[in-house]
Protein backbone atom coordinates (compact mmCIF):
# COMPACT_ATOMS: atom_id res chain seq x y z
CA UNK A 1 0.00 0.00 0.00
CA UNK A 2 1.36 3.25 -0.67
CA UNK A 3 1.99 5.36 1.61
CA UNK A 4 2.77 9.22 1.04
CA UNK A 5 3.70 11.35 4.48
CA UNK A 6 4.45 14.50 4.26
CA UNK A 7 6.40 16.76 7.01
CA UNK A 8 8.21 20.90 7.86
CA UNK A 9 4.99 22.98 7.07
CA UNK A 10 4.06 25.65 9.49
CA UNK A 11 3.39 29.62 9.72
CA UNK A 12 6.51 31.76 8.49
CA UNK A 13 6.86 35.71 8.34
CA UNK A 14 7.42 36.59 3.94
CA UNK A 15 10.81 35.89 3.36
CA UNK A 16 11.77 33.04 5.77
CA UNK A 17 12.56 29.62 4.17
CA UNK A 18 11.23 26.00 5.58
CA UNK A 19 12.09 22.39 4.27
CA UNK A 20 9.07 20.18 3.29
CA UNK A 21 9.77 16.25 3.50
CA UNK A 22 8.03 13.91 1.67
CA UNK A 23 8.88 9.86 2.94
CA UNK A 24 7.34 7.41 0.58
CA UNK A 25 6.47 3.79 1.46
CA UNK A 26 4.41 0.94 -0.54
CA UNK A 27 6.31 0.91 -4.04
CA UNK A 28 9.63 1.06 -5.42
CA UNK A 29 10.78 4.98 -4.82
CA UNK A 30 13.59 4.93 -7.11
CA UNK A 31 11.69 4.36 -10.42
CA UNK A 32 9.18 6.92 -10.12
CA UNK A 33 9.19 10.75 -10.69
CA UNK A 34 7.53 12.76 -8.10
CA UNK A 35 5.97 16.25 -7.57
CA UNK A 36 4.71 19.00 -5.12
CA UNK A 37 0.82 20.27 -6.13
CA UNK A 38 -0.24 22.80 -4.16
CA UNK A 39 -4.08 24.11 -3.03
CA UNK A 40 -4.68 27.90 -1.59
CA UNK A 41 -7.49 27.98 0.83
CA UNK A 42 -10.95 27.58 -1.62
CA UNK A 43 -9.05 27.39 -4.39
CA UNK A 44 -8.23 24.99 -7.03
CA UNK A 45 -4.94 22.47 -7.53
CA UNK A 46 -1.76 24.45 -8.75
CA UNK A 47 1.07 22.20 -10.32
CA UNK A 48 4.55 23.70 -8.12
CA UNK A 49 7.64 21.50 -9.71
CA UNK A 50 8.72 17.78 -10.48
CA UNK A 51 11.18 15.49 -10.43
CA UNK A 52 12.54 12.76 -12.29
CA UNK A 53 13.42 9.70 -11.17
CA UNK A 54 17.36 9.44 -10.97
CA UNK A 55 16.95 12.82 -10.03
CA UNK A 56 18.35 14.54 -13.11
CA UNK A 57 15.34 16.23 -14.16
CA UNK A 58 13.81 19.09 -12.19
CA UNK A 59 10.70 21.21 -13.40
CA UNK A 60 9.02 24.59 -11.83
CA UNK A 61 6.23 26.76 -12.01
CA UNK A 62 7.54 30.22 -13.28
CA UNK A 63 5.88 31.55 -10.34
CA UNK A 64 8.44 29.45 -8.23
CA UNK A 65 11.59 29.08 -10.14
CA UNK A 66 14.76 30.50 -8.36
CA UNK A 67 12.82 30.48 -4.67
CA UNK A 68 12.04 26.65 -4.39
CA UNK A 69 14.16 23.48 -4.89
CA UNK A 70 12.85 19.60 -5.15
CA UNK A 71 15.30 17.22 -4.31
CA UNK A 72 15.22 13.38 -4.07
CA UNK A 73 17.59 10.96 -1.96
CA UNK A 74 16.76 7.69 -3.06
CA UNK A 75 17.93 5.67 -0.80
CA UNK A 76 16.14 7.52 1.83
CA UNK A 77 12.86 7.11 -0.40
CA UNK A 78 11.96 11.08 0.49
CA UNK A 79 11.49 13.78 -1.45
CA UNK A 80 12.29 17.30 -0.59
CA UNK A 81 11.02 20.76 -1.17
CA UNK A 82 12.91 23.88 -0.01
CA UNK A 83 11.07 26.95 0.13
CA UNK A 84 12.74 30.10 0.34
CA UNK A 85 12.16 33.78 0.33
CA UNK A 86 8.51 33.22 0.93
CA UNK A 87 5.37 35.19 -0.15
CA UNK A 88 2.02 35.55 1.24
CA UNK A 89 0.82 33.66 -2.02
CA UNK A 90 2.81 30.61 -1.60
CA UNK A 91 -0.08 29.97 1.17
CA UNK A 92 -1.38 26.83 0.87
CA UNK A 93 -1.77 23.18 1.59
CA UNK A 94 1.33 21.38 0.16
CA UNK A 95 0.38 17.83 -1.41
CA UNK A 96 3.27 15.15 -2.08
CA UNK A 97 2.55 13.31 -5.70
CA UNK A 98 3.77 9.98 -6.93
CA UNK A 99 4.09 9.87 -10.55
CA UNK A 100 2.00 6.57 -11.84
CA UNK A 101 5.30 5.67 -13.35
CA UNK A 102 8.68 7.05 -14.40
CA UNK A 103 7.03 10.22 -16.00
CA UNK A 104 7.41 10.60 -20.01
CA UNK A 105 6.88 11.63 -23.50
CA UNK A 106 7.13 9.83 -26.32
CA UNK A 107 5.90 10.73 -30.10
CA UNK A 108 4.92 14.29 -28.88
CA UNK A 109 2.50 13.05 -26.03
CA UNK A 110 3.32 13.18 -22.43
CA UNK A 111 2.42 10.52 -19.98
CA UNK A 112 3.02 12.24 -16.34
CA UNK A 113 0.05 11.73 -14.12
CA UNK A 114 -0.60 11.63 -10.42
CA UNK A 115 -1.46 8.19 -9.14
CA UNK A 116 -0.99 8.73 -5.50
CA UNK A 117 -1.01 11.76 -3.28
CA UNK A 118 0.06 12.81 0.74
CA UNK A 119 -2.20 14.50 2.82
CA UNK A 120 -0.76 17.31 2.98
CA UNK A 121 0.98 19.86 5.16
CA UNK A 122 0.28 23.73 5.13
CA UNK A 123 2.04 26.77 4.82
CA UNK A 124 0.87 30.02 6.15
CA UNK A 125 2.89 32.58 5.18
CA UNK A 126 1.54 35.90 7.30
CA UNK A 127 3.39 38.71 9.15
CA UNK B 1 1.36 29.24 -21.43
CA UNK B 2 -1.28 26.00 -21.87
CA UNK B 3 -4.45 26.68 -20.58
CA UNK B 4 -6.95 23.79 -19.28
CA UNK B 5 -10.80 25.77 -18.97
CA UNK B 6 -13.25 23.94 -16.56
CA UNK B 7 -17.08 25.14 -15.74
CA UNK B 8 -17.17 25.68 -11.78
CA UNK B 9 -19.89 23.97 -11.12
CA UNK B 10 -22.48 21.36 -12.52
CA UNK B 11 -25.61 19.44 -11.19
CA UNK B 12 -27.03 16.49 -11.82
CA UNK B 13 -29.80 14.48 -10.08
CA UNK B 14 -29.10 11.04 -8.52
CA UNK B 15 -29.04 8.27 -11.26
CA UNK B 16 -28.33 10.50 -14.03
CA UNK B 17 -25.49 11.12 -16.08
CA UNK B 18 -23.42 13.99 -15.47
CA UNK B 19 -20.72 15.20 -17.69
CA UNK B 20 -17.61 17.53 -16.89
CA UNK B 21 -15.80 19.46 -19.63
CA UNK B 22 -12.26 19.98 -19.75
CA UNK B 23 -11.56 22.72 -22.86
CA UNK B 24 -7.91 23.63 -24.02
CA UNK B 25 -6.43 24.11 -27.64
CA UNK B 26 -6.15 21.13 -29.87
CA UNK B 27 -6.27 18.90 -26.66
CA UNK B 28 -6.90 16.08 -28.33
CA UNK B 29 -3.33 16.16 -28.99
CA UNK B 30 -2.37 16.07 -25.38
CA UNK B 31 -2.87 13.07 -22.74
CA UNK B 32 -5.64 14.07 -20.19
CA UNK B 33 -6.24 12.71 -16.23
CA UNK B 34 -8.75 13.20 -14.41
CA UNK B 35 -8.94 13.76 -10.29
CA UNK B 36 -11.90 13.28 -7.91
CA UNK B 37 -11.71 15.69 -5.03
CA UNK B 38 -13.96 15.32 -2.18
CA UNK B 39 -14.43 17.97 0.85
CA UNK B 40 -11.14 17.85 3.08
CA UNK B 41 -9.51 15.34 1.31
CA UNK B 42 -6.71 14.92 -0.60
CA UNK B 43 -7.11 14.10 -4.40
CA UNK B 44 -7.80 10.84 -6.12
CA UNK B 45 -6.97 9.76 -9.70
CA UNK B 46 -10.47 8.62 -11.00
CA UNK B 47 -9.20 8.40 -15.12
CA UNK B 48 -6.17 8.08 -16.49
CA UNK B 49 -4.38 8.52 -20.18
CA UNK B 50 -7.48 9.82 -21.62
CA UNK B 51 -9.92 6.91 -20.92
CA UNK B 52 -8.23 4.59 -18.96
CA UNK B 53 -9.84 3.67 -14.69
CA UNK B 54 -7.67 2.93 -11.87
CA UNK B 55 -8.06 -0.58 -9.60
CA UNK B 56 -10.74 0.34 -7.73
CA UNK B 57 -12.53 3.00 -9.59
CA UNK B 58 -16.24 2.04 -10.97
CA UNK B 59 -17.05 1.75 -14.45
CA UNK B 60 -19.45 4.45 -13.68
CA UNK B 61 -16.49 7.03 -14.70
CA UNK B 62 -15.22 7.85 -18.02
CA UNK B 63 -13.34 9.65 -20.08
CA UNK B 64 -12.95 11.00 -24.00
CA UNK B 65 -10.53 13.69 -25.61
CA UNK B 66 -11.27 14.86 -28.49
CA UNK B 67 -10.48 18.03 -30.62
CA UNK B 68 -10.48 21.04 -28.16
CA UNK B 69 -12.84 19.29 -25.15
CA UNK B 70 -12.30 16.08 -23.26
CA UNK B 71 -14.46 15.13 -21.14
CA UNK B 72 -15.05 12.85 -17.74
CA UNK B 73 -18.75 11.11 -17.72
CA UNK B 74 -19.75 9.60 -14.57
CA UNK B 75 -23.36 7.49 -15.02
CA UNK B 76 -25.47 6.67 -12.41
CA UNK B 77 -24.62 9.82 -10.55
CA UNK B 78 -24.48 9.03 -6.55
CA UNK B 79 -24.34 11.19 -3.60
CA UNK B 80 -21.08 9.76 -2.56
CA UNK B 81 -19.78 11.66 -6.06
CA UNK B 82 -20.06 14.96 -5.19
CA UNK B 83 -16.75 16.58 -5.40
CA UNK B 84 -14.49 18.92 -7.11
CA UNK B 85 -13.49 16.93 -10.71
CA UNK B 86 -10.17 18.40 -12.02
CA UNK B 87 -8.39 17.67 -15.38
CA UNK B 88 -4.75 17.52 -16.09
CA UNK B 89 -2.07 17.52 -19.21
CA UNK B 90 1.47 17.59 -19.38
CA UNK B 91 2.46 20.82 -21.30
CA UNK B 92 5.91 20.04 -22.81
CA UNK B 93 7.57 22.51 -25.26
CA UNK B 94 11.11 23.50 -26.50
CA UNK B 95 10.88 26.36 -23.66
CA UNK B 96 9.24 24.69 -20.85
CA UNK B 97 7.76 21.65 -19.23
CA UNK B 98 4.59 21.99 -17.04
CA UNK B 99 1.93 20.20 -15.02
CA UNK B 100 -1.21 22.28 -15.80
CA UNK B 101 -4.61 21.92 -13.75
CA UNK B 102 -7.88 23.07 -15.05
CA UNK B 103 -9.70 25.38 -12.50
CA UNK B 104 -11.85 22.29 -11.13
CA UNK B 105 -15.25 21.57 -11.74
CA UNK B 106 -17.98 21.35 -8.40
CA UNK B 107 -20.14 18.80 -9.23
CA UNK B 108 -23.43 18.62 -6.95
CA UNK B 109 -25.78 15.53 -7.08
CA UNK B 110 -29.14 17.27 -6.11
Amino acid sequence: QVQLVESGGGAVQPGRSLRLSCVASGFTFSTHGMHWVRQAPGKGLEWVTSISYDGRNEYYIDSVKGRFTISRDNPRNTVYLQVSSLKPEDTAVYYCAKDKGSGYCSGGRCYVRVDSWGQGTLVRVAS
Amino acid sequence: SYVLTQAPSVSVAPGQTATIACGGNNIGSYIVHWYQQRSGQAPVLVVYDDTDRPSGIPERFSGSNSGDTATLTISRAEAGDEADYYCQVWDSTVDHSRMVFGGGTKLTVL
